[in-house]
């Protein structure tokens, strides 16, 4: 079993729209949570850090599930530059390394 | 913004031959990452420093790949011989204490013919 799991997608949404999106994580351990966006032929990028009681920032908000062991990100009033791979990344608490989901694409269409 | 720089951008060269990439961490940040990405395999992690010193090269192919951080400005990941099955992606990364978030350089996009 994967350490991180995301569903692929891809999420195909107009502008404005609403879109959410979870990852599974199975070391019950894991410590930090966070979202990255890949773009294509880019590196990831930092979106959020996702923390124990729920955050937001701007137009995107993350939760944290820990008794299912799941985080989402929700997108809303979506924008075509909100097109991208969204990594669900973890880390466990006495190990520096992350481990990355393999992304949900998100595609907003005009 | 401090960034985490990689030399060099893009590389092609043919099978056989010695690669290295290079990687000048955020300054303050003391665990250096090295990792590959390609289509089929998303993002892979190749091997990683703390203060330097290498933690984990699990995912490394030992034969050919090596990885070293001479001084705390500079991590090298070194493939010799090359081969064409190594044409991707070559990330570095570096974070802060804790668990702290990492930080990815552009990257090198490397391809072996």
């Amino acid at each position: 079993r994967k350490e991180v799991e995301q569903d692929p997608g891809p999420f195909n949404v107009p502008e404005g729209a609403t879109v959410a999106f979870n990852c599974t994580y199975s070391n019950s351990a894991s410590q930090s949570f966070f979202w990255y966006r890949q773009d294509c032929r880019k590196e990831p990028k930092l979106l959020m850090s996702v923390y124990s009681s729920g955050n937001e920032d701007g137009r995107f908000t993350a939760q944290l599930n820990r008794a299912s062991q799941y985080i989402s990100l929700l997108i809303r009033d979506s924008k075509l530059s909100d097109s991208a791979t969204y990594l669900c990344v973890v880390n466990s608490a006495n190990d520096y390394k992350l481990s990355f989901g393999a992304g949900t694409t998100v595609t907003v269409r005009a | 913004d401090a960034r985490v720089t990689q030399t060099p951008r893009h590389k092609v060269t043919e099978m056989g031959q010695e690669v290295t990439m290079r990687c000048q961490p955020i300054l303050g940040h003391n665990t250096v990452f090295w990792y590959r990405q390609t289509m089929m395999q998303g993002l892979e992690l190749l091997a990683y420093f703390r203060n330097r010193a290498p933690l984990d090269d699990s995912g490394m192919p030992k034969d050919r790949f090596s990885a070293e951080m001479p001084d705390a400005t500079l991590a090298t990941l070194k493939i010799q011989p090359s081969e064409p099955r190594d044409s991707a992606v070559y990330f570095c990364a570096s974070g802060g204490q804790g668990n702290q978030p990492q930080h990815f350089g552009d990257g090198t996009r490397l391809s072996i013919l």
